[in-house]
């Protein structure tokens, strides 16, 4: 089936330690996201990336990095300089194009927990 | 900036009533689009329509209906029969149609809580 898949869907971290979320998507889509969502806060952009090898920092950028090596791959680094990233964090991705009316899809999100 | 205000913050409904819930925009540009996702309990964002702002008709799917009026900056949703399968926190986004960076951002309002109560 076609999608998006993040793993781990629930992740425990010790404070000082990097952490990596994983986001495949078989969409073929070109760009992919990463938002964070906190209780009442709803969905904030951390990066996107609008083609390989390319990325962009989003809203809250800080203390957290991705890389984009192949076009079905995402991957997220929550690193111990982010103070505060115990949270929900969803990955998406979209068809290519220069306007940003595309849809955006939506993965089942992973949780991650600071200890 | 755009903004996406969502003033519901929880509703609560029997099962059967009709609810709607508000969304409303702020931007400069003359196009954009619309969205409305749904998350239910499992986490995952589920989309329920696009609307571009040149169409100002009104869209029903079965037990929803949209209601987009550019006057007011509104795009507010209705469920009819509401079931309790509707229970999940829904999302009002706004997505300004522009090239370069920035261009892929959506902008989403804060979500309202909808119970429906069998």
């Amino acid at each position: 089936d076609g999608g998006i898949t993040q793993s781990p869907k629930y992740l425990f971290r010790k404070e000082g330690q990097n952490v990596t979320l994983s986001c495949e998507q078989n969409l073929n889509h070109d760009a992919m996201y990463w938002y964070r969502q906190d209780p009442g806060q709803g969905l904030r952009l951390i990066y996107y990336s609008q083609i390989v090898n390319d990325f962009q920092k989003g809203d809250i950028a800080e203390g957290y990095s991705v890389s984009r090596e192949k076009k079905e791959s995402f991957p997220l680094t929550v690193t111990s300089a982010q103070k505060n990233p115990t949270a929900f964090y969803l990955c998406a991705s979209s068809p290519a194009g220069g306007l940003s009316g595309n849809t955006i899809y939506f993965g089942e999100g992973s949780w991650l927990t600071v200890v | 900036a755009q903004k996406v205000t969502q003033a519901q913050t929880e509703i609560s409904v029997v099962e059967k009533e009709d609810v709607t819930l508000d969304c409303v925009y702020e931007t400069r540009d003359t196009t954009y689009y619309l969205f409305w996702y749904k998350q239910p309990p499992s986490g995952e964002l589920v989309f329920l329509i696009r609307r571009n702002s040149f169409d100002e008709q009104n869209e029903i799917s079965g037990r929803y209906s949209w209601n987009f009026q550019k006057s007011t900056s509104s795009f507010n949703f209705t469920i009819t029969a509401s079931q309790v399968v509707d229970s999940a926190v829904y999302f009002c986004a706004l997505s300004e149609t522009r090239t370069g960076a920035g261009s892929y951002q959506l902008t989403f309002g804060k979500g309202t809580k909808l119970s429906v109560i069998p």
